[in-house]
């Protein structure tokens, strides 16, 4: 299984301002994902990002408010820009990695939970 | 339709006996099912991953798999207290990474 290290674990944030998070792996990965979790919510992809590319946005989600950067194999950062209340979730870095010899399986970082006031 | 579909719950079982929670999805081409356990001001935790049709076991934890009728289900034997947690199911349409998650069954375990 990977190994993967969030920063920060939690935030308390102003509305108006922007925090990044950062997403360590302790092992190359092609793509790594980033999720978000609303309070009572379930799991929801924001963006896939790839090395050397631009990320890929799922439906609802726009690079001008979640900016993500892809430097290496083994890390990632996603912005959260001009917080609202709204942007309140937990927020889950996760790549694929080793399942069995069936096939791999996804990962999931401690997370990082972010509140804005 | 949601594409992944689980009962919210809550499940309540006594300890010792066995939980089940299920999970239908959509998709017919979705290639691999993961059962995710999250604990209250937790991130999600694998629990059990399945791509094949039947049942996959692990200690306690039984997945079960029917692509035909498009249903995933975990069992809990022996169910202790400590797996009182939210008990998520994702689906894996195939290569995209992209997993699909339902929105998770409240599993209770009382004493």
């Amino acid at each position: 299984s990977a190994v993967i290290s969030q920063k920060p674990s939690r935030d308390i944030c102003q509305r108006g301002t922007s925090l990044t998070i950062q997403c360590q792996v302790d092992s190359q990965v092609t793509m790594m994902f980033w999720y978000r979790q609303q309070p009572g919510q379930s799991l929801t992809l924001i963006a896939t990002a790839n090395q050397g590319s631009e990320a890929t946005y799922e439906s609802g989600f726009v690079i001008d408010k979640f900016p993500i950067s892809r430097p290496n194999l083994t890390f990632s950062t996603l912005t959260v820009s001009n917080m609202s209340p709204e942007d309140s979730s937990i927020y889950l870095c996760s790549v694929e990695g080793d399942g069995d010899n069936s096939g791999n399986t996804i990962y999931f970082g401690e997370g990082s939970w972010l509140t804005v006031v | 339709q949601k594409e992944v579909e689980q009962n919210s719950g809550p499940l309540s079982v006594p300890e010792g006996a066995i939980a089940s929670l299920n999970c239908t999805y959509s998709d017919r081409g979705s290639q691999s099912f993961f059962w995710y356990r999250q604990y209250s001001g937790k991130s999600p935790e694998l629990i059990m991953f399945i791509y094949s049709n039947g049942d996959k076991e692990d200690g306690r934890f039984t997945a079960q798999l029917n692509k035909a009728s498009q249903y995933v289900s975990l069992l809990i034997r022996d169910s202790q207290p400590s797996d009182s947690a939210t008990y998520l199911c994702a689906v894996w349409p195939g290569n995209t990474g992209k997993l699909i998650f339902g929105q998770g069954t409240t599993l209770q375990v009382k004493p």
